[in-house]
């Protein structure tokens, strides 16, 4: 099993340019997230799909868009980036099942710049 | 939001000693949750706490679930070079959504050989 992969995995964008970052998970968890992590404030949501077809917006979710394609992929898509969205985005996946409900598992992250 | 207070922020020690962290909040959790993320890399999940008094070990690693249900603690004994990365904690706050976690903002250890 890869887990949970994310691609790219570093990317550069001029202010007001637009891109995905996809996410995929292969361990059939039901509910996945995206993260970003900034120096001195830790990880903070910004959406989360709790199923295939539903979407919910996180502590931070301003200025990004996502779609949960299916079971297994979840993308987040920035429609007009700004230099404040430069940040390490993390995916992550959590089957919720009674006996593990909030383990969530990481993908290995995309750095992206906004210049 | 909620608050997780992680504590130290930071740590410099010597290959072969014990580490303790630990994190508190003012509010009551119903899961304890110990990542460790290396330099580049997403975080890993080290140990999951179900419930409150609850002791757990992953190897060298021991958590416990506080009583109160209002704090945690990660142990690392006879610490190794590879331990160096950043531990974070992460609680599912009770009364709160199932699906969102509240994060510490770590605990960098450095451990010099």
């Amino acid at each position: 099993n890869a887990g949970v992969t994310q691609t790219p995995k570093f990317q550069v964008l001029k202010t007001g340019q637009s891109m995905t970052l996809q996410c995929a998970q292969d361990m059939n968890h039901n509910s996945m997230y995206w993260y970003r992590q900034d120096p001195g404030m830790g990880l903070r949501l910004i959406y989360y799909s709790a199923s295939e077809g539903t979407t919910d917006k996180g502590e931070v979710p301003n200025g990004y868009n996502v779609s949960r394609l299916n079971k297994r992929e979840f993308s987040l898509r920035l429609e007009s980036a700004a230099p404040s969205q430069t940040s390490v985005y993390f995916c992550a996946s959590s089957y919720d099942r009674v006996e593990q409900p909030y383990e969530q598992y990481f993908g290995p992250g995309t750095r992206l710049t906004v210049t | 939001g909620q608050q997780l207070n992680q504590s130290p922020q930071s740590m410099f020690i010597q290959e072969g000693e014990d580490v303790s962290m630990n994190c508190t909040s003012s509010s009551i959790f119903n899961t304890w949750l110990w990542y460790k993320q290396d330099p580049g890399e997403g975080p890993v999940l080290l140990i999951a706490l179900y419930k409150a008094g609850e002791l757990t070990s992953n190897g060298r690693l021991t958590a416990q679930f506080g009583i109160t249900r209002k704090d945690s603690f990660l142990n690392i004994s006879a610490s190794i070079p590879s331990d160096v990365g950043i531990y974070f904690c992460a609680g599912q706050l009770s009364g709160g959504s199932n699906y969102k976690l509240t994060f510490g903002k770590g605990t960098l250890l450095t451990v010099n050989p």
